[in-house]
C-alpha cells in the first residue's frame, strides 16, 4: 500500500463544506485511492474511492489531482453527525484481505 | 438492511473463561473478516473467511478461532480469555475476498479481567 499523510486534525462549521486534503505522492498506477471514517466507539465506514477521475456518492465527493499525488474528500453540508476521524488509504484492487488504517484526520464539526 | 450486525455489544470475562463473539450480515456478502482494534491503534486482521466453507489466518490469529457457520454467520471464539485480549472486535463482509470497500458492524468491548 502506498503511504499517506493527513492533517493531524481539522475543524469546520456546521453546515459548512469539510474538505479534507490526503498526500500520495508515491501511488501507483494501479492503486486506488480509498476513505473510511470511524465515528466515535463505532466500526470503520467505508465512503467513497477512486482512481483518477473525480467520483461522488450520497456521502461524499472525491476529487483526485491529475497526477494523482493527492486528493480531497469534500462533505458538501458538515453535520455534528460527521464528527470523526477520516481515513485516506491507497492500495490496488484486490490487495489483500486487511485493511491498513494510518492515523487519519480527526475532523471535528462545531455548530 | 440491517448490514452487519455483532452480538454481545459489551463483555466482561475473568482470564481463562471462553466465549463466543457472534456476526451476522444480511448483505450476501461472500467474504467476512474478524478485526481487533486496541485504544489508539489501528485494526489489526485475525482471521477471514474467504466463502463459506473456508477460513485463513490473519496477522493475530494466536487465542482465537473461528466458524463459517453459513453464508450470513462467522463467529469468533476465546477458548481461554486472557488480559491481552481485551480489545473492541469488529467484523466486517465485503461482496468477495479482496475487496477494499468492506462493511463493519458496530463492535463488540471485550474486557478480561
Amino acid at each position: 500500500d502506498a503511504k499517506t499523510t493527513q492533517p493531524t486534525s481539522m475543524d469546520c462549521a456546521e453546515g459548512r463544506a469539510a474538505n479534507l486534503p490526503c498526500n500520495h505522492s508515491t501511488i501507483s498506477g494501479n492503486e486506488y485511492v480509498y476513505w473510511y471514517r470511524q465515528i466515535h466507539s463505532q466500526g470503520p465506514q467505508y465512503i467513497i474511492h477512486g482512481l483518477k477521475n473525480n467520483e461522488t456518492n450520497e456521502m461524499a465527493s472525491l476529487i483526485i489531482t491529475e497526477d494523482r499525488k493527492s486528493s480531497t474528500l469534500i462533505l458538501p453540508h458538515a453535520t455534528l453527525r460527521d464528527t470523526a476521524v477520516y481515513y485516506c488509504i491507497v492500495r490496488a484492487y484486490n490487495a489483500g484481505n486487511m485493511l491498513t488504517f494510518g492515523g487519519g484526520t480527526r475532523l471535528m464539526v462545531k455548530p | 438492511n440491517a448490514g452487519v450486525t455483532q452480538t454481545p455489544k459489551f463483555q466482561v470475562l475473568k482470564t481463562g473463561q471462553s466465549m463466543t463473539l457472534q456476526c451476522a450480515q444480511d448483505m450476501n456478502h461472500n467474504s467476512m473478516y474478524w478485526y481487533r482494534q486496541d485504544p489508539g491503534m489501528g485494526l489489526r486482521l485475525i482471521y477471514y473467511s474467504a466463502s463459506e466453507g473456508t477460513t485463513d489466518k490473519g496477522e493475530v490469529p494466536n487465542g482465537y478461532n473461528v466458524s463459517r457457520l453459513n453464508k450470513r454467520e462467522f463467529s469468533l471464539r476465546l477458548e481461554s480469555a486472557a488480559p491481552s485480549q481485551t480489545s473492541v472486535y469488529f467484523c466486517a463482509s465485503s461482496e468477495r475476498t479482496g475487496l477494499n470497500e468492506q462493511f463493519f458492524g458496530p463492535g463488540t468491548r471485550l474486557t478480561v479481567l
